[in-house]
């Protein structure tokens, strides 16, 4: 089975500051079918998971676009440009190239 | 407005059985690949099981396979979870998520597994 690992697992930051969150597969995400179907979301206290990131890169409708993905093979990265207050809450990579989908452990950001 | 309502959970004894459904609106389920994740109280989210849009392909988590089944009705554009066997760490919430990449999820619905 696929495994995900995130750093860091905590992330304090400064209002108006970026930041960056690493996931990392145990193997390639490359489906044969040529895409890699990697997403991160985002859940913030109370609420339920929404996905920001679908495909290494693509921001889902309604997302700001301070958030961004990249990343290739087993190697992934999401992006806030500028920390807003409401960018609060736990941060989730997925992989759904193989299965069982795997989930990492999640980043837990918070304001400084 | 593309959405998924989540039902059917509650407290049940270890051994015991409840079925969840999930509600679509604003898309037809049959027309897309959907799944279930879990989430205990505290923890991160856990797959649990998918369904494809064709109906022919049904995978499961090892945790749950052999006790968890996932259908669908076409007609009332729902889908469902039967989980039989409850065990204490079976406990979260379950979400309903639409397509592969689970573009779309619900509010959830709490399942307690207790004696």
């Amino acid at each position: 089975d696929v495994v995900m690992t995130q750093s860091p697992l905590s992330l304090p930051v400064t209002l108006g500051q970026p930041a960056s969150i690493s996931c990392r597969s145990s193997q390639s995400l490359v489906h044969s079918d040529g895409n890699i179907y990697l997403s991160w979301f985002q859940q913030r206290p109370g609420q339920s998971p929404r996905r920001l990131i679908y495909k290494v890169s693509n921001r889902d409708s309604g997302v700001p676009d301070r958030f961004s993905g990249s990343g290739s093979g087993t190697d992934f990265t999401l992006r806030i440009s500028r920390v807003e207050a409401e960018d609060v809450g736990v941060y989730y990579c997925m992989q759904a190239t193989h299965w069982p989908a795997a989930f990492g452990p999640g980043t837990k950001v918070d304001i400084k | 407005e593309v959405q998924v309502v989540e039902s059917g959970g509650g407290l049940v004894q270890p051994g015991g059985s409840l079925r969840l459904s999930c509600a679509a609106s604003g898309f037809t389920v049959s027309n897309y690949n959907m799944n279930w994740v879990r989430q205990a109280p505290g923890k991160g989210l856990e797959w649990v099981s998918f369904l494809s849009s064709s109906g022919s392909t049904r995978q499961y988590a090892d945790s749950v396979k052999g006790r968890f089944t996932t259908s669908r009705d076409n007609a009332k554009d729902s889908l469902y979870l039967q989980m039989n066997s409850l065990r204490d760490e079976d406990t979260a919430v379950y979400y309903c998520t639409k397509d592969r990449g689970m573009a779309v999820w619900g509010r959830g619905t709490l399942v307690t597994v207790s004696s």
